[in-house]
């Protein structure tokens, strides 16, 4: 069975403090790891997806990297906007649909 | 342009009764996807399609009932065997296995 463990559950930080958010997975086989952000109240918006070991996407102030068992999410500098919930899923092979973890809720102080 | 139209926006449900979420996309995806989402929670799933006329269960799909006879349109029914139904559905839709989902905006059910 598919797993997907993000943490931490929630992240303070200062603007202009950078920091990371894990995701850790379990699946057979990768098809794709996803990100997604998540306002209160709204559906999730997609960032990014990363398919194999090493590769690396960047947007913005956000940079997302991929291992073969855990993801992280790199802030840079951030800024209040930048305050949500990000989403991580994992797509496996053999499956027609993504598993979600629990999402870290970040915020950003001014 | 094209997205995921999820409606109403709040939805209020007596008990007993049964209550549809409508989700209709423009995208021409074929995979369409429903989950639920708690507070402070993930997303569980309950049910996908990948093509028309063909659903799959998820993990929770107790409780719930999908159609897909078009494309564009992938219902979601909430039906009084449905014993905690108070939570935030939403609704996706993806091109392919490999690519991230397009989700819509959202429908708050809570039951009165």
């Amino acid at each position: 069975e598919d797993q997907v463990t993000q943490s931490p559950e929630a992240l303070r930080l200062q603007e202009g403090e950078s920091s990371s958010l894990n995701c850790s997975y379990t699946v057979s086989g990768l098809r794709g790891l996803f990100w997604y952000r998540q306002d209160p109240g709204k559906g999730p918006e997609f960032l990014f997806t990363l398919y194999s070991a090493g590769e690396e996407k960047e947007k913005e102030r956000l940079k997302a990297t991929l291992t073969k068992k855990e993801s992280f999410l790199h802030i840079t500098a951030p800024k209040p906007e930048d305050s949500a919930t990000y989403l991580c899923a994992v797509r496996d092979t053999n499956a027609g649909k993504s598993t979600f973890g629990d999402g870290t809720t970040l915020t950003v102080k001014p | 342009d094209g997205g995921i139209t999820q409606s109403p926006k709040y939805l209020f449900r007596k008990e007993g009764q049964n209550v549809t979420l409508s989700c209709e996309q423009n995208l021409n995806h074929d995979a369409m996807y429903w989950y639920r989402q708690d507070p402070g929670q993930g997303l569980r799933l309950i049910y996908y399609s990948q093509i028309v006329n063909d659903f799959q269960k998820g993990d929770i799909a107790e409780g719930y009932s999908v159609s897909r006879e078009k494309k564009e349109s992938f219902p979601l029914t909430v039906t009084s065997a449905q014993k905690n139904p108070t939570a935030f559905y939403l609704c996706a839709s993806s091109i392919s296995a490999a690519y991230g989902y397009t989700f819509g905006s959202g429908t708050r059910l809570t039951v009165v």
